[in-house]
């Protein structure tokens, strides 16, 4: 597969655990958050999103948190799965009209 | 079924051969955009287009082209390859800013530049 980063950050977790990814973002103006999942050989696939009127919000198995006051955001994975093995990671707005992409964590589920 | 594609997938080139990327939606958004992707810096913007005819540097746009005469098509165009334009890229594509909004990509196109 393709090396989307040779150093990034890793988090190993055990088939079932729940998973926690997170993010610091860099600027307070920013008002929109996205994580995306990457696969191996694939491209970024949007898993959730959220606004900065809001401090959580959930979908299918995935829960993102948001915290303003330390500029912080977390992606929560319950019952993690082999499927789930990728690298996520998290963008902001900013103050410009495009997404600033941080680097990433590479998430490795074993059984 | 809605999609960003890219073409080709692999791309292997020689110093200064003019190559195109394309990338298409078949969403109807406003907004395109080109990335590349770099071990250990993330994505990276080069250029972007809110819309038809309307592009605009990204931030790591020297070396690169693009155009928007379609609002479905967004090429990439490297007039004179160099082997640091190495790299991963994207397309994607939102509604409106794409700041704002989900962005979509597609697939990838691996280039070695040699």
């Amino acid at each position: 597969g393709e090396s989307v980063g040779l150093h990034l950050p890793t988090l190993s977790v055990q088939e079932g655990d729940n998973s926690i990814i997170n993010c610091a973002y860099s600027n307070s103006a920013s008002d929109y958050f996205i994580w995306y999942k990457q696969e191996s050989g694939k491209g970024p696939q949007f898993i959730i999103d959220i606004r900065s009127n809001m401090d959580k919000r959930q979908g299918q198995r995935v829960t993102v948190l948001l915290n303003k006051t330390v500029k912080h955001l977390s992606l929560q994975i319950a019952a993690t799965q082999p499927g789930d093995s990728a690298v996520y990671f998290c963008a902001e707005n900013g103050d410009t009209d495009k997404l600033i992409f941080g680097t990433g964590t590479r998430l490795q589920v074993f059984p | 079924e809605a999609q960003v594609t890219q073409n080709p997938r692999y791309l292997i080139t020689v110093t200064g051969k003019k190559l195109t990327v394309t990338c298409s939606q078949n969403m109807n958004h406003e907004y395109m955009s080109w990335y590349r992707q770099d071990p250990g810096l993330g994505l990276r913007q080069i250029y972007y287009s809110m819309n038809v005819e309307v592009t605009d540097k990204g931030d790591v746009p020297e070396g690169y082209k693009v155009s928007r005469k379609e609002k479905r098509n967004f090429p990439l165009i490297l007039e004179s390859p160099s082997p640091n334009q190495t790299s991963l890229y994207f397309c994607a594509s939102s509604f409106f800013t794409g700041s704002k909004n989900i962005q979509y990509f597609g697939a990838g196109t691996r280039l070695s530049v040699l």
